[in-house]
């Protein structure tokens, strides 16, 4: 197995300009996530999906849309980039969101907005 | 809402001492803890995880306990090497997605 995986591993993009963080796993999982990191913040959740069709927001939602449309596959897209979005992003999956299931993680992607 | 805190924030010793680190949490309905490292630039990497009904967790020179009713745990690192230098979050999972502390950096001194 696989597990999480991320792409791509690092990203530089100009303030304005749209892109999609892609993220899979191969676990048959049905909870999926998405984090930020950000020095002297830690992990913010940004946005979560239960299953297929199903996605929630989480702490810091802003300027992020995230769909599933199979179970396998949670991408995050930024419309329309800006500074602020600068950070690492970690995608997380579970088997699902309650009960005492470990969470994977994949290696992140890097993000730079110009 | 569930709140994760991380006491030291920062942490120096020297090789071989033996060190605590220490996690609290708010709400104690909790189905586990898990405890992280990060080294600079890199992911996450799974350390221990602690269900509730559990009270510690061993691998190695790690050992993590979690006591739940007052919100702590507890993550014990025996006979520190230079290598063990990194940042060390941790995590509770309860009905709610997965909530950080923000972590502790551990220098360890050669």
């Amino acid at each position: 197995n696989a597990g999480v995986t991320q792409t791509p591993k690092f990203q530089v993009l100009k303030t304005g300009q749209s892109m999609t963080l892609q993220c899979a796993q191969d676990m048959n999982h049905e909870y999926m996530s998405w984090y930020r990191q950000d020095p002297g913040m830690g992990l913010r959740l940004i946005h979560y999906s239960v299953g297929a069709g199903i996605t929630d927001q989480g702490e810091v939602p802003n300027g992020y849309n995230v769909s599933r449309s199979t179970t396998e596959d949670f991408p995050l897209r930024l419309l329309s980039a800006a500074p602020s979005q600068t950070s690492v992003y970690f995608c997380a999956s579970s088997s699902a969101l309650k009960g005492h299931n470990e969470q994977f993680f994949g290696p992140g992607t890097r993000l730079t907005v110009l | 809402k569930q709140e994760v805190t991380q006491i030291p924030a920062a942490l120096s010793v020297p090789e071989g001492e033996n060190l605590v680190l220490n996690c609290s949490f708010t709400d104690s309905a909790i189905y586990n803890l898990q405890w992280f490292r990060q080294d600079p630039g890199k992911g996450l990497t799974s350390l221990l995880l602690i269900q509730s009904s559990q009270r510690e967790q061993t691998s190695g020179r790690l050992n993590a306990s979690l006591d739940k009713s007052s919100g702590r745990s507890t993550l014990y690192i025996a006979a520190s090497q230079p290598g063990d230098s990194a940042t060390y979050l941790c995590a509770v999972k309860g009905n709610t997605p997965l909530v950080f502390g923000k972590g502790t950096r551990l220098s360890v001194i050669a």
